[in-house]
């Protein structure tokens, strides 16, 4: 199984609501990372998890919540967003120094 | 500070012919470099890497080449098809578990 899967595929959510994306891997890859993508622009890394430790964190608001349960799951837990905050999620995995697997990401927006 | 980057936003090509992609970084420090495709509503793809210890590599169709005297990297595409059709962006790993995107490349493949 070389694949990264990503839930919901697509998410609206208001500015006071609570909700988590989640992603999941089972190629053993001991890191796992989440990325922001806006329209027409890179992915910008959020956060990385290395052997289920957070190991950056890329100085993103506290309004996002990462959360590593296993060496398979990610989760983004989501509180208080802006109208900014809409954007394309991208989980990726890999082993350390190695080509990441991204999964085909969570469309968010907040209304 | 850390910058990886393209010289051209967009590219379009004939069906067939060869594509060249380029990229520049400025982090001499770094080590390894990966090119992704991104279609569409899909996650990056990963394409060809390639490590600072060598100046080229082969793939299927695709070659990546790297010029560490003045920080350059390019994509090389063989025989164009439309399926090629995507943004392209290189990344540069600074060391462990940090990719740092370029701003992207859109490839538009004409028939």
């Amino acid at each position: 199984d070389t694949e990264v899967t990503q839930t919901p595929k697509h998410l609206v959510m208001g500015m006071t609501n609570k909700k988590s994306l989640k992603c999941e891997q089972h190629m053993g890859h001991r890191a796992m990372y989440w990325y922001k993508q806006k329209a027409k622009k890179p992915p910008e890394l959020m956060f990385v998890y290395s052997y289920e430790k957070l190991s950056i964190n890329e100085s993103v608001p506290s309004r996002f919540s990462p959360e590593c349960p296993n060496s398979s799951l990610l989760n983004l837990h989501l509180h208080a967003l802006q109208p900014e905050d809409s954007a394309l999620y991208l989980c990726a995995s890999s082993q350390p120094a190695d080509e990441q697997f991204f999964g085909p990401g969570t469309r968010l927006t907040v209304l | 500070g850390e910058n990886v980057g393209l010289h051209l936003p967009t590219l379009s090509v004939q069906e067939g012919d060869n594509s060249i992609i380029n990229c520049a970084y400025s982090n001499s420090a770094s080590d390894y470099f990966i090119w992704y495709k991104q279609e569409s509503g899909k996650g990056p793809q990963f394409i060809i890497d390639i490590r600072s210890n060598m100046d080229k590599r082969q793939g299927q169709r695709v070659t990546v080449l790297l010029n560490k005297t003045v920080k350059h990297l390019s994509l090389q595409i063989a025989a164009t098809q439309p399926g090629d059709s995507a943004v392209y962006f290189c990344a540069e790993n600074t060391g462990g578990f940090k990719t740092i995107f370029g701003a992207g490349t859109r490839l538009f493949v004409k028939a």
